[in-house]
């Protein structure tokens, strides 16, 4: 069975400062991609990055990048330079080869202090 | 401007009344997907559909029902067996079968009075 965990319900980051939020993930699937979203209070899910499996080098886009550790099965999300707008909530995900299913974490609130 | 659209935004419903959450997409994508999402919690997947008149049970399917009848949309009703169904709800979809991200749409929130 496929599962993420996300072990920081809440985290704090002083404006201007990088932060990592945490995931590990668990699955038998040979070939799969992680995900991480974000959810402002507005409740829309928005798309920040992706990582595939095979990928030989971490993700990055823009202030967001993923650290992806294949033997210890975790994918965390870095953001740089923390902006105000970054406080949300963020959810990792996952996808195997062998399914169209796409579960999630519990999510992590990021509070971004001025 | 492509997208994914979900109505109502709110909705209130009695007790023992079923509802239907509309879910259209023109994104030309063929898996559709309807979670779940309670507060403080992450989203827990209701049922899925990867082609056209087929869809399969997610993790919490019991209570619930779709249909997919055409591949822009992917409604989902909410029956009166739903034990606790005030929750937000999440369409998405995702363009095939091993690549993409999902798209989202804004979100469906259902509270039974």
């Amino acid at each position: 069975a496929q599962k993420i965990t996300q072990t920081q319900p809440g985290m704090f980051v002083q404006e201007k400062e990088a932060v990592t939020l945490d995931c590990t993930y668990d699955t038998s699937d040979p070939s799969y991609g992680l995900f991480w979203y974000k959810q402002p209070s507005s409740g829309e899910m928005i798309f920040l990055i992706y990582q595939g499996s095979y990928d030989q080098q971490n993700a990055t886009e823009g202030r967001y990048s993923l650290n992806f550790q294949k033997a210890r099965k975790s994918a965390n999300l870095v953001i740089s330079a923390s902006q105000l707008g970054d406080s949300a909530m963020y959810f990792c995900a996952m996808r195997g080869s062998e399914t169209y299913k796409y579960i999630f974490g519990t999510g992590t609130r990021l509070k971004v202090l001025a | 401007d492509g997208g994914i659209t979900q109505s109502p935004k709110y909705l209130f419903r009695k007790e023992g009344q079923n509802v239907t959450l509309s879910c259209e997409q023109n994104l030309n994508h063929d898996a559709m997907y309807w979670y779940r999402q309670d507060p403080g919690q992450g989203l827990r997947l209701i049922y899925y559909s990867q082609i056209v008149n087929d869809f399969q049970k997610g993790d919490i399917a019991e209570g619930y029902s779709v249909s997919r009848e055409k591949k822009e949309s992917f409604p989902l009703t909410v029956t009166s067996a739903q034990k606790n169904p005030t929750a937000f709800y999440l369409c998405a979809s995702s363009f095939g079968v091993f690549t993409g991200e999902l798209f989202f749409g804004e979100g469906s929130r259902l509270t039974v009075l």
